[in-house]
């Protein structure tokens, strides 16, 4: 498997709602980050995982929680959203996080808060 | 501070014709420039990428050029044909921290528009 994988594709939330984003890869590798990209610009790192530890946390506001179960999955919880944090969300996978390891992205989520 | 800047934001060419998009980097340290290809509703992904070893790389009609002194990398498309309409980000990769992480400073893309 030489994929990142990402369910659901789409997905539609109130500002009350509760829901879970998740992230899938089955390539060994030991980094993995969470994405937001805005229509029309580049994607904008949120938070990077190494060897199941959050590593870095971007300053991103409490109401997104990431979790990371074990070094294959990568899950962002979302709760209590404004409806600016619509965007596309893609994760990312690299073998380590060495500053010249590729990172492969997946599909994304897209989401919108209504 | 971090920053890639990246030039034409949009670019459009006749089929057949070379793109060239052009992206420059700030910090001195980055050693590792990825080129990633992203078409309308889907992901991000690579097609080219160079590391500070190298002056040039090549994949059939994609080429990658960096100038370290300079701080400056381009991606040159030849023979372009219409299945070439993206947007193109450049990036620069820093290693930050202690822990020495890995992050990719985008540029803000070029939008390019291959004519048949």
């Amino acid at each position: 498997d030489t994929e990142v994988t990402q369910t659901p594709k789409h997905l539609v939330m109130g500002m009350t709602n509760k829901k879970s984003l998740k992230c899938e890869q089955h390539m060994g590798h030991r980094a993995m980050y969470w994405y937001k990209q805005k229509a029309k610009k580049p994607p904008e790192l949120m938070f990077v995982y190494s060897y199941e530890k959050l590593s870095i946390n971007e300053s991103v506001p409490s109401r997104f929680s990431p979790e990371c179960p074990n070094s294959s999955l990568l899950n962002l919880h979302l709760h209590a959203l404004q409806p600016e944090d619509s965007a596309l969300y893609l994760c990312a996978s690299s073998l380590e996080l060495k500053s010249t390891d590729t990172q492969y992205f997946g599909p994304g989520t897209r989401l919108t808060v209504l | 501070g971090e920053n890639v800047e990246q030039h034409p934001s949009t670019l459009s060419v006749q089929e057949g014709d070379s793109a060239v998009i052009k992206c420059t980097y700030s910090d001195s340290a980055s050693n590792y420039f990825p080129w990633y290809k992203q078409e309308l509703g889907k992901r991000p992904q690579l097609i080219i990428d160079i590391r500070s070893n190298v002056g040039e790389k090549k994949d059939q009609r994609i080429a990658v050029t960096l100038n370290k002194t300079a701080k400056h990398f381009s991606l040159h498309i030849t023979e372009t044909q219409p299945e070439d309409s993206a947007v193109y980000f450049c990036a620069a990769s820093m290693r930050r921290g202690s822990g020495g992480y890995n992050k990719l400073i985008f540029g803000a893309g070029t939008r390019l528009a291959v004519h048949p």
